[in-house]
């Protein structure tokens, strides 16, 4: 079982470039998750969406953009990358949805994006 | 938003030794999440519960809702047990429980 599947792992931008971080998921979950780590802070949610071509935005969306064409897939961009979007971006899916309760998420190996 | 507290936010220990680690949080909750980051990135769900105690091998999570409190205790602690644990609740106002605020997580050191 490959569960959630983030691309890529590593990456280098320059300010002002753009990228789209890439997320699919096996499960046949209804929810999915972007979120940030940062050093000394918790996992903060970028942007997270119900079902497919549903997305809200979490606590910290500027500078980002996202899409979810599809079930499986979860898709991130930076349209112009910032030295403040250094970070680590996990994508995540759950079972969760309105009248399913709690649900655990299922989480991906992460992305470091360095933005020099 | 829900406020989440963990403490401590660093601990070192001896291998066999048992490990608390304690999460609190500020609104009332549907249910808790405690997960388990590895030295290598991954985050991986270890418990999700809403009253009581789960038990899964060496791991016990127990959580006391009137005091809006929940622990992580690990017993007979290895080495392998080392990483960053995370505690997690929906976020306030969430009907779903889709929605967490995560806390800043314990990283725990257990040493040979």
């Amino acid at each position: 079982n490959a569960g959630v599947t983030q691309t890529p792992k590593f990456q280098v931008l320059k300010t002002g470039q753009s990228m789209t971080l890439q997320c699919a998921q096996d499960m046949n979950h209804n929810s999915m998750y972007w979120y940030r780590q940062d050093p000394g802070m918790g996992l903060r949610l970028i942007y997270y969406s119900a079902s497919e071509g549903t997305t809200d935005k979490g606590e910290v969306p500027n500078g980002y953009n996202v899409s979810r064409l599809n079930k499986r897939e979860f898709s991130l961009r930076l349209e112009s990358a910032a030295p403040s979007q250094t970070s680590v971006y996990f994508c995540a899916s759950s079972e969760a949805r309105q009248g399913k309760g709690n649900q655990p998420q299922h989480f991906g190996d992460g992305t470091r994006l360095s933005i020099l | 938003k829900n406020e989440v507290e963990q403490s401590p936010q660093n601990l070192t220990a001896q291998e066999g030794e048992f490990i608390t680690i304690n999460c609190s949080y500020s609104v009332g909750i549907s249910a808790l999440h405690w997960l388990q980051q590895h030295p290598g990135g991954g985050i991986v769900s270890l418990f999700m519960l809403s009253s009581g105690k789960k038990k899964h091998g060496r791991l016990i999570a127990t959580i006391n809702i009137q005091e809006k409190h929940s622990s992580l205790h690990i017993t007979a602690s290895h080495p392998r047990d080392s990483a960053v644990y995370i505690c997690a609740v929906p976020r306030r106002g969430e009907t779903s429980g889709s929605r967490l605020t995560f806390g800043e997580g314990t990283q725990l050191t257990v040493n040979p």
